[in-house]
């Protein structure tokens, strides 16, 4: 069964450093999102992607937040300059498209860590 | 503002049934989700509705009604394995969802 992966599982990083969290989703989705959860809250979204472009975005995804779709298959995130309370479980997601029913398959996610 | 509400505990017997309610105001609404997340791991579909009423699907059943804004997710035989966390999320006018902070379900022999 086709699923939606991410790497690394675990990043640990330091205060300022700039991290890329990376996913590949589903091959014949359309539409890609990432999500964070910090420990113990609810899940937040990020963003929205379709057609190499952000179709939406949230108050969370400042400046410092960007995403990319460098080839065919990955999907990436990037935070520039990591702070404490970047410090959460990440999730992406892809779904066929948008409409009525709009299932997102879940990546397993990355927790990263910034120290 | 956007807001959802559901308790953010419950405890239930194995073998009993538990209903988990779900309340929203957004801004605008193409449908509801219930998702389950056993600690650590990522939210895994449970249902989707979009018009009022009951879908079943096994063990599970979700009801919503949209006059009122609600929506239920029913569990019925339940197991020690359903013991997660459940989250409701609407899907808003621009397609964006929305998540409540989610119902842990305590589950005990």
């Amino acid at each position: 069964e086709p699923e939606v992966t991410q790497t690394p599982s675990h990043q640990v990083t330091q205060m300022g450093q700039e991290v890329i969290l990376r996913c590949v989703p589903i091959s014949n989705h359309l539409y890609f999102y990432w999500y964070r959860q910090i420990l113990g809250q609810k899940v937040e979204f990020l963003v929205s992607f379709y057609n190499n472009e952000i179709s939406e975005k949230s108050e969370i995804f400042d400046d410092q937040f960007s995403v990319e779709r460098p080839d065919g298959s990955n999907f990436t995130l990037k935070i520039r300059s990591t702070k404490l309370e970047d410090s959460a479980m990440y999730f992406c997601a892809s779904s066929t498209g948008t409409g009525d029913y709009n299932e997102q398959f879940f990546g397993p996610g990355t927790r990263l860590t910034v120290l | 503002g956007q807001n959802i509400d559901q308790p953010t505990e419950m405890t239930a017997t194995e073998g009993a049934i538990v209903q988990i309610n779900c309340t929203y105001q957004t801004s605008g609404f193409n449908g509801l989700f219930w998702y389950q997340q056993h600690a650590g791991e990522a939210p895994t579909f449970l249902s989707y509705n979009v018009l009022d009423g009951l879908e079943e699907k096994g063990r599970f059943s979700s009801f919503l009604s949209r006059s009122k804004g609600y929506s239920y997710l029913l569990l019925k035989e339940l197991q020690m394995k359903d013991s997660a966390s459940y989250l409701c999320a609407v899907t808003d006018s621009n397609y964006q969802l929305i998540w409540g902070a989610g119902t842990k379900l305590i589950i005990k022999p």
